[in-house]
């Protein structure tokens, strides 16, 4: 059984910057896009961005500016950095697993509450 | 880039049929994925590429996807079933490449 659990601060200062990891256990993290998805309280989902776990990048264009994904196939891990973050970024950050023969994320880590605030 | 839209609330009694719709510009030619979110749980994949249901998911979950609609069906609704619903499609053609719905919340009367 794939799982998928973040980690990281969950509060961070107005214009400093978000780090998350996300740690996959029970799957070798070869062959799929590992991805970021937000949700702010009480609202929809958007899509952060992914990396394929050979390194091949996807960002989502409003948020490309600050954002960085990573991923260390030793530490079955991959990462998030939002720089400059502000009010708006406080959401639920969860990674997720995306197939590469597919479009859908089939597993989800819990889920994790950032939030920014002084 | 795409969107996609979808009601804020659908509303039913227990038993009765469900149908929430998820609309696209010729959202037809495209897979539909749709996830079902509970309160403080992550999204769950329920239905992927229109119509398959995933395993676990009960037989009163049905999809379907036709030009600019698609539609999840919950037949004999329960009690349970109340939660946030998200359809979403991959968009190839665009810099945004994973396009969600804005979610629909299914309350049980």
């Amino acid at each position: 059984q794939v799982q998928l659990q973040e980690s990281g601060p969950r509060l961070v200062r107005p214009s400093e910057t978000l780090s998350l990891n996300c740690t996959v256990s029970g799957d070798s993290m070869r062959g799929y896009y590992w991805t970021w998805i937000r949700q702010p309280p009480g609202r929809g989902l958007e899509w952060i961005g992914y990396i394929f776990y050979s390194g091949s990048l996807n960002y989502n264009p409003t948020l490309k500016s600050r954002l960085s994904i990573s991923v260390d196939m030793s530490k079955s891990q991959f990462s998030l950095t939002l720089s400059s973050v502000t009010s708006a970024d406080t959401a639920f950050y969860y990674c997720a697993r995306r197939a590469a023969d597919g479009t859908l994320f089939d597993y989800w880590g819990p889920g994790a509450l950032v939030t920014v605030s002084s | 880039s795409y969107a996609l839209t979808q009601p804020p609330a659908v509303s039913v009694t227990p038993g009765e049929t469900a149908r929430i719709t998820c609309g696209g510009t010729n959202i037809g030619t495209k897979s539909v994925h749709w996830y079902q979110q509970k309160p403080g749980q992550a999204p769950l994949l329920i239905m992927s590429y229109n119509s398959d249901r995933r395993p676990g998911i009960a037989e009163r979950f049905s999809g379907s996807n036709s030009g600019d609609t698609a539609t999840l069906t919950i037949s004999r609704v329960e009690a349970g079933d109340e939660a946030d619903f998200y359809c979403q499609v991959w968009d190839g053609n665009s810099d945004l490449s994973v396009v969600f719905g804005g979610g629909t919340k299914l309350t049980v009367l």
